[in-house]
């Protein structure tokens, strides 16, 4: 079946550290996203990423980066200068068309320690 | 600047009762108007679309949302609640352009009782 796999589901960091969040999707979509959600916030965008090799700043990008070497591939890094990185962060893809619907994997969350 | 105010962070209704999810917008043009579905500990999954082609919209699970130009809203509605229908319920809005555009509202959380 066509999807997102979005890995692990639940991640912990210690003080300083970086970890990175992995989302695949197998659906053929050209542009990928990467969301925060907190509870009572709704979802706020942190980056996205039309095409390979290129990708873009959402509203909330500080204490983040990505990569795009691949169409089914979109990482995100949260770095240490990340200071409230505990939430549940979703990654989202759809086809690169105006006002296409999105299709989402099934989050990770993560925790500080 | 687009935006969008769901009313009310929770609803809770009986099994059986009618279930309306209130959604408020702002836009500077026409809208595309969404409402997405969350289930505990998933991702978000459309419910339906309003893309100006019918006022009314029907959705998956028996859902339905009519957009109302003059009031700026678009509610969803469900005639009878289910059990299964218990989650957590987004409306997002969006301007011309991509879906990286796509502004959320903050949810509203439904409970349904037996």
């Amino acid at each position: 079946d066509g999807g997102i796999t979005q890995s692990p589901k639940y991640l912990f960091r210690k003080e300083g550290q970086n970890v990175t969040l992995s989302c695949e999707q197998n659906l053929n979509h050209d542009a990928m996203y990467w969301y925060r959600q907190d509870p009572g916030q709704g979802l706020r965008l942190i980056y996205y990423s039309q095409i390979v090799n290129d990708f873009q700043k959402g509203d909330i990008a500080e204490g983040y980066s990505v990569s795009r070497e691949k169409k089914e591939s979109f990482p995100l890094t949260v770095t240490s200068a990340q200071k409230n990185p505990t939430a549940f962060y979703l990654c989202a893809s759809s086809r690169r068309f105006q006002n296409e619907k999105l299709f989402f994997g099934s989050g990770t969350q993560l925790s500080v320690l | 600047a687009q935006s969008v105010t769901q009313l009310g962070s929770h609803v809770s209704v009986s099994e059986g009762a009618l279930v309306l999810l209130r959604c408020n917008y702002s836009s500077s043009v026409p809208p595309y108007l969404f409402w997405y579905v969350q289930y505990p500990n998933q991702g978000l999954q459309l419910l339906l679309k309003y893309t100006s082609a019918a006022t009314l919209v029907k959705g998956i699970n028996g859902f339905e949302a009519e957009f109302k130009k003059s009031e700026t809203s678009f509610h969803l509605t469900k005639p009878s609640a289910h059990m299964s229908d218990a989650a957590e319920y987004f409306c997002a809005v969006s301007e011309q352009g991509g879906s990286e555009k796509l502004v959320f509202g903050k949810g509203t959380k439904l409970t349904v009782n037996p």
